[in-house]
C-alpha cells in the first residue's frame, strides 16, 4: 500500500508570490489534515478535510487555504509569502474505519521563502 | 484551546539505557497518538493510545486518560531512537490534532 505523497518535497519561492502544495492520501484514507512546522512555533494545524469538506482549522491568517478533491487528494495554498512562512509543511491521512483516528504522515514539503 | 505540554525537553543518553518521556494535557482527549520524527523530517507513528498501556519491542506507552497524562518508555536505547518524540492529541471538539513541543533525544554509542 502505498503511503501519503507530498509534492514538491523541496521548493523556493520570493516574497510576495504564492504556492501550491498538494498530499495524496492513502488510497481509501478520506481525511486529510496539514500541519506547519518552524523551530520557533513547531507542528501547528492548519486544517482538515473530509469528503471534500474543511471540518476545522487552525488560527493561521486567510492567506492560507486548502482544499480536497473527490478522490481524496488535497492541496494547500498559501499567497502573498511572507519570509515566516519557511517552513516544513505536512500533510497527515487517517481513516476512521477502525474507530481510531491514526494519523500517517507524508514526508513533507520544505518551503523556503527568499 | 487546549494545551499539550512534553517533559524534558533534551534528553542525552547512552546507548543501552531506559528512558521515561511525560506528556500532560489539559482537557478531555479523543485520542493521544506518539511521533518519532527522524532527522529527516519524516514523522512516524509509534503509538494511538487514548488510554490504557501498549508496547512494540522495546518501546511501550500507558495513558491514564482521567489524570490528563502519557508515558513513553524506551528500554534499551540504540542510536537509531535519536530524534523527536512528539505527544498529539485530538481535541473533544473533534478533526483538530494538537502537537506538544516534542522531547529532542540523542543516543550516544
Amino acid at each position: 500500500k502505498a503511503g501519503v505523497t507530498q509534492t514538491p518535497r523541496y521548493l523556493i519561492k520570493t516574497r510576495g508570490q504564492q504556492v501550491t502544495l498538494s498530499c495524496s492520501p492513502i488510497s481509501g484514507h478520506r481525511s486529510v489534515s496539514w500541519y506547519q512546522q518552524t523551530p520557533g512555533q513547531g507542528l501547528q494545524f492548519l486544517f482538515e478535510y473530509f469528503s471534500e469538506t474543511q471540518r476545522n482549522k487552525g488560527n493561521f491568517p486567510g492567506r492560507f487555504s486548502g482544499r480536497q478533491f473527490s478522490n481524496s487528494r488535497s492541496e494547500m495554498n498559501v499567497s502573498t509569502l511572507e519570509l515566516g512562512d519557511s517552513a516544513l509543511y505536512l500533510c497527515a491521512s487517517s481513516s476512521i474505519l477502525s474507530g481510531a483516528n491514526v494519523l500517517t504522515f507524508g514526508a513533507g514539503s520544505r518551503l523556503t521563502v527568499l | 484551546g487546549i494545551q499539550v505540554e512534553q517533559s524534558p525537553p533534551d534528553l542525552i543518553l547512552q546507548e543501552g539505557a531506559n528512558s521515561t518521556l511525560r506528556c500532560n494535557f489539559s482537557d478531555s482527549v479523543n485520542n493521544l497518538q506518539w511521533f518519532h520524527q527522524n532527522p529527516w523530517g519524516q514523522l512516524i507513528n509509534l503509538f494511538y493510545i487514548p488510554s490504557g498501556t501498549k508496547q512494540n519491542g522495546r518501546l511501550s506507552a500507558t495513558t491514564v486518560a482521567t489524570e490528563r497524562y502519557s508515558l513513553l518508555y524506551i528500554s534499551s536505547s540504540q542510536t537509531t531512537d535519536s530524534g523527536v518524540y512528539f505527544c498529539a492529541v485530538e481535541d473533544t471538539g473533534g478533526f483538530k490534532t494538537i502537537f506538544g513541543a516534542g522531547t529532542r533525544l540523542f543516543v550516544k554509542a
